[in-house]
């Protein structure tokens, strides 16, 4: 078990240009989750996916943010025309989920980015 | 989900008990306490959860009262590395994918 990860850790970019972010679940996780968080607030729910199927997405999630798991395993999170607004931590976390209990889900290190 | 309250910083000795206490006064009989910590700069760091039995792992105790509207999360003995921001979230037992909703949390401090 090697944990979720997230790359690239940081990412500095202009305003106006687009940006992705790549998640690699805990292996055999079937649910995937994206959060924001911004510098003093706890994290906020972006989207969430079961498999490849994306079943949720919060109203933070504008026309600008897209978000794919093509093959139920890792997933990318693309921002389209930056702005400034979108600084933030980018945070993913993954969780199997059975259906008794609630899932426990797991995050990464996150990845930070900065808009200029 | 229920909604929770925590005091929004708290200081500890090292090597002494950080007791961090949540309220969540509208929890419902399927919903479960869940910890969570975020040390600076990273993701946050499942510690524990409960329904209505206190539970207790490697890391840390829960301490759920009997009418489940407070709880105490117990760091037995607290080290530097224990400063973090800890949320304490509420959650439906039965969910289908529901997000984790995050509070401001309690910052501790834990002291030399």
């Amino acid at each position: 078990d090697t944990g979720v990860s997230q790359d690239p850790r940081h990412k500095i970019t202009k305003r106006g240009q687009n940006v992705t972010f790549r998640c690699d679940p805990i292996s055999e996780h079937n649910r995937l989750y994206w959060y924001r968080q911004t510098l003093g607030q706890g994290p906020e729910f972006l989207t969430y996916f079961q498999n490849e199927a994306q079943l949720e997405k919060s109203r933070l999630l504008s026309d600008r943010f897209s978000a794919e798991r093509p093959k139920g395993s890792f997933s990318t999170l693309e921002i389209q025309r930056t702005e400034q607004g979108d600084s933030a931590m980018y945070l993913c976390a993954s969780s199997l989920a059975p259906r008794a209990v609630p899932d426990t889900q797991y995050f990464g290190p996150g990845t930070r980015l900065t808009v200029l | 989900d229920a909604k929770t309250t925590q005091p929004p910083s708290m200081d500890c000795a090292e090597g002494r008990a950080a007791n961090l206490p949540c309220n969540h006064s509208t929890i419902s009989g399927n919903e479960y306490v869940y910890w969570y910590r975020q040390i600076h700069s990273q993701g946050p760091q499942y510690i524990i959860h409960g329904l209505k039995n206190n539970e207790t792992n490697e890391m840390a105790s829960l301490i759920i009262t009997e009418d489940r509207k407070s709880s105490t999360l117990i760091l037995p003995h607290a080290t530097l590395r224990d400063t973090a921001v800890y949320y304490c979230i509420v959650r439906p037992r039965y969910n289908y994918g529901q997000n984790f909703v995050f509070g401001p949390g309690t910052r501790l401090s834990v002291l030399p």
